[in-house]
């Protein structure tokens, strides 16, 4: 079946660094990728997305590319602020048949000032 | 406006009793899903609706009940709670059921406490 393993946290970097967070997958065909993201107290939003093979999403200075060859939509940004601590999640969904979002286990991100 | 929004949004009660949750979204979106998030922060998807007809249905217990009276809404039926069910409950949305680009848009989530 369809799966996804993220890397586990917490993750706690100071303002400004550099933020990896890693993301595989598991499954058949081409499935769409999404990063959403959680603030305290909040629901998810939607960060971004790639439908295809080497399609990079972006916003708010973060990236993921899709990479097929390694089954893989790491989360990336340059320098991260304060504003950015929240779980973030990475989600899968096959095209055809079933709508459902899977998602891997989230990680939990704190930035210092 | 609020796009997708769950009632009530914490919700305390005893084990043994029934309870509901309800979620409508103002997008005119066909499809809506309940999703469970544990206490590790894992999200699961419990149940989905295209147009009032149930497409998915995962491993849930049959006390989880959802009901579609129409298309902008999904509600959440438990019956006879448990402790294990305290968690919290998000309801989403998207388009469509097709294609599998469609962005699912989620509520605010229901905290569910069950003593």
């Amino acid at each position: 079946g369809n799966s996804v393993t993220q890397m586990e946290g917490p993750v706690t970097l100071s303002e400004e660094a550099f933020l990896t967070i890693n993301c595989t997958y598991t499954a058949t065909g081409y499935p769409s990728l999404f990063w959403y993201v959680q603030y305290p107290g909040e629901g998810l939003q939607l960060l971004l997305k790639a439908t295809k093979a080497d399609d990079k999403g972006s916003n708010k200075g973060f990236e993921a590319t899709y990479r097929k060859e390694t089954t893989s939509f790491h989360l990336e940004k340059g320098s991260v602020q304060v504003s950015d601590s929240a779980v973030y999640f990475c989600a899968l969904r096959s095209r055809g048949g079933s709508e459902k979002l899977v998602f891997g286990k989230g990680t939990k991100l704190t930035v210092n000032p | 406006d609020t796009a997708v929004s769950q009632t009530p949004k914490y919700l305390v009660t005893q084990m043994g009793n029934d309870k509901s949750i309800k979620c409508e979204q103002n997008l005119g979106h066909d499809t809506m899903y309940w999703y469970k998030q544990d206490s590790k922060k894992f999200l699961k998807i419990m149940f989905s609706y295209n147009n009032k007809e149930l497409i998915i249905n995962e491993t849930v217990p049959n006390r989880f009940s959802p009901k579609s009276p129409d298309k902008a809404h999904l509600n959440l039926h438990i019956n006879s709670l448990e402790l294990g069910d305290s968690a919290v409950y998000f309801c989403a949305s998207s388009l469509n059921a097709a294609g599998g680009h469609s962005e699912q848009f989620f509520g605010p989530g229901t905290r569910l406490t069950v003593l």
